[in-house]
């Protein structure tokens, strides 16, 4: 069975920063493009960013550029996204997902609250 | 980057009634070299992840019910949900996989 579960998120101030995990198992993970989407509670999706399967090609939204990081370890089917300088409109359900072309496979989401 | 909207923002349909759902791209996803456009749909129930319905514009996921049809081409696409159940009832959003950055719809809701 195919399992993606999200963590890494919480409470925290703005201007401050938060890693996110994701830990994939069932597939190999390092055959697969990876996706962060994010969803304030009750709106929108919105895509944040992917990479390639060795890491070497990343892309993100308008709105996250030069703020956010993606990364992976494939040695331990683990993708990653680094938020730095956050703001309150960041907050949201950040889900990562295995791409088949477009994001396929979602975990279940973490919370990112960003708040004073 | 590609702005995908959507229309309309919410509908109410009965049951057993049909649900079309308009999706319009800012600049064409048709990829000349496949004839394919990388166009999908996805259904989100409350509280659970997004689930892909549609890819390819018109090709149905496998498990999807067959009263889900996607079609359109170029930069108009139409999600049909046809005999509207009560499990259908979600938010709906098309995705553009064309060019990075990707981008989503803002969604419609479907309501009985």
């Amino acid at each position: 069975e195919i399992q993606l579960v999200e963590s890494g998120g919480g409470l925290v101030q703005p201007g401050g920063s938060l890693r996110l995990s994701c830990v994939v198992s069932g597939l190999t993970f390092s055959d697969y493009w990876m996706h962060w989407v994010r969803q304030v509670p009750g709106k929108g999706l919105v895509w944040v960013s992917r990479i390639k399967t060795d890491g070497s090609f990343t892309s993100y939204a308008d709105s996250v550029k030069g703020r956010f990081t993606i990364s992976r370890d494939n040695a331990k089917n683990t993708l990653y996204l680094q938020m730095n300088n956050l703001r309150a409109e960041d907050t949201a359900v950040y889900y990562c997902a295995v791409e088949k072309w477009y994001p396929d496979l979602w975990g279940r989401g973490t919370l990112v609250t960003v708040s004073s | 980057d590609i702005v995908m909207t959507q229309s309309p923002d919410s509908l109410a349909v009965s049951l057993g009634e049909r649900a079309t759902i308009n999706c319009k791209s800012s600049q064409s996803i048709l990829k000349s070299s496949s004839n394919k456009n990388h166009l999908a749909w996805y259904q989100q129930k409350p509280g659970q992840p997004p689930k892909v319905l549609i890819s390819w514009a018109s090709t149905r996921e496998s498990g999807v019910p067959d009263r889900f049809t996607g079609s359109g081409s170029g930069t108009d696409f139409t999600l049909t949900i046809n005999s509207l159940q009560a499990e259908d009832v979600a938010g709906y959003y098309c995705h553009q996989y064309y060019s990075d950055p990707f981008t989503f719809g803002p969604g419609t809701k479907v309501d009985i």
